[in-house]
């Protein structure tokens, strides 16, 4: 079975620019989760979806930043314009079923703004 | 406000001898607590879970053990190896979400 895979691994990006980040979770889970890890700091929370309807988007710093899961299965977070505190590496999880609270993370997107 | 805390950034072990990785939360509205292990350049890899009406959980050479009138837990590996060496993350499960902790760098010398 494939894990959760993330696209790219790494992007650079100047101040300004729009940057859109790609999450394919494993085949069949609903549960789809964006984090983000700023300066070796812990793992922060920015959103959930439940198939393709946003369940909590508690988490999102501010409007540049934009999630979508059309169809239910992959997730593209886009971030426009982006700002230098964006930087960051970008994760993506994904759960089903009666385990649910176990999330399995993806490799990750490191982003740099310059 | 951190919900979850690992209050040591690192820790070093000799191979074979018992790994204790500690955390602290402040919520108990959490239903599920979490430890992944990250090696660098890779994505949190899930290790084990506990329920908040269990207080001991093992697979293999883990276990974490659930403290809740202290609002504790603690990871342990036994026998530490050096393919151990990784941070390891404390999560706890709220509303749905995951809420970590710093991190704590274990390091098992050979």
């Amino acid at each position: 079975e494939a894990g959760v895979t993330q696209f790219p691994s790494h992007s650079v990006i100047e101040k300004g620019q729009t940057v859109t980040l790609r999450c394919d979770p494993i085949s069949g889970h609903d549960n789809l989760y964006w984090y983000r890890r700023v300066m070796g700091k812990e793992i922060k929370f920015l959103l959930h979806f439940v198939k393709e309807s946003k369940q909590d988007e508690s988490g999102m710093p501010n409007n540049r930043f934009l999630a979508e899961r059309t169809g239910g299965t992959y997730s593209t977070l886009k971030v426009q314009p982006a700002e230098l505190e964006d930087s960051g590496v970008y994760f993506c999880a994904s759960s089903q079923g009666a385990r649910g609270y176990e999330q399995y993370f993806g490799p990750g997107t490191r982003l740099t703004v310059t | 406000d951190q919900q979850v805390k690992q209050n040591s950034p690192s820790l070093s072990v000799q191979e074979g001898r018992i790994s204790i990785l500690n955390c602290d939360y402040t919520n108990s509205m959490f239903d599920y607590f979490l430890w992944y292990k990250k090696y660098p350049a890779e994505g949190p890899t899930f290790l084990i879970s506990i329920s908040s009406i269990k207080d001991k959980n093992e697979d293999g050479r883990f276990t974490v053990f659930l403290n809740k009138s202290a609002k504790h837990l603690s990871l342990h590996i036994v026998p530490s190896q050096p393919g151990d060496s990784a941070v390891y993350f404390c999560a706890a499960r709220g509303w749905g979400k995951l809420i970590f902790g710093q991190g704590t760098e274990l390091s098992v010398k050979p």
